[in-house]
């Protein structure tokens, strides 16, 4: 099992200029997330799925968005890139009612918004 | 509103050491709590978790208690070593998403 894996590793981008953030996962975990990391603080919860097609917002959603069509991948988008958006952003996922509950993180992708 | 407080952003030990990180929480009902630990530039990865009705859990040379009444967690790692320093992170999980904390950055001096 590759485990959880995410593309781009970096990327930079100008203001208002779009991207989408690749996840995927060979577990067939039911929960999937997307956190942001930024320097010195905890990760922040930007959305979640319970399963494909289900999507719920986290802590800080606004400026993202996500989908969820397939039990395998949950992309993250960034449609208006702004500079608060500058931070590293993890996936993670969950078989959500396994004895361990244990997340599963990927290896992070770290955006740069000039 | 709910709170996560990891009270040491750094905390430095010599090696051989007990190093024990806290991790407090408030206005939560948590189902469990967990430990993971993130070294520089790479994602979090599970240590332990323990459940609202167990006082501690031990794996190897870690060790993590639960107090529900006082609201926290203690968690020690014993014959501390320099390849224990990396930041450590307590999650919460109620009946919400996991909730982190800020983290605690442990450095082992040899």
């Amino acid at each position: 099992n590759a485990g959880v894996t995410q593309t781009p590793k970096f990327r930079i981008l100008k203001i208002g200029q779009s991207m989408t953030l690749q996840c995927t996962q060979d577990m067939n975990h039911n929960y999937m997330y997307w956190y942001r990391q930024d320097p010195g603080m905890g990760l922040k919860l930007i959305y979640y799925s319970v399963g494909a097609g289900i999507t719920d917002k986290g802590e800080v959603p606004n400026g993202y968005n996500v989908s969820r069509s397939t039990t395998e991948d949950f992309p993250l988008r960034l449609e208006l890139a702004a500079p608060s958006q500058t931070s590293v952003y993890f996936c993670a996922s969950i078989l959500q009612g396994s004895e361990r509950d244990t997340q599963y993180f990927g290896p992070g992708t770290r955006l740069t918004v000039l | 509103s709910q709170k996560i407080e990891q009270n040491s952003e750094a905390l430095n030990i010599q090696e051989g050491k007990t190093a024990t990180l806290t991790c407090n929480y408030t206005n939560y009902s948590p189902a469990y709590l967990q430990w993971y630990r993130q070294d520089p530039g790479r994602g979090p990865v599970f240590l332990l978790l323990i459940r609202e009705n167990e006082k501690e859990k031990r794996k190897e040379r870690l060790k993590v208690t639960f107090d529900t009444t006082l609201k926290q967690s203690l968690f020690h790692i014993t014959a501390s070593q320099p390849a224990d320093s990396a930041t450590y992170l307590c999650a919460l999980r109620g009946n919400t998403p996991l909730v982190f904390g800020k983290g605690t950055r442990l450095s082992v001096i040899a």
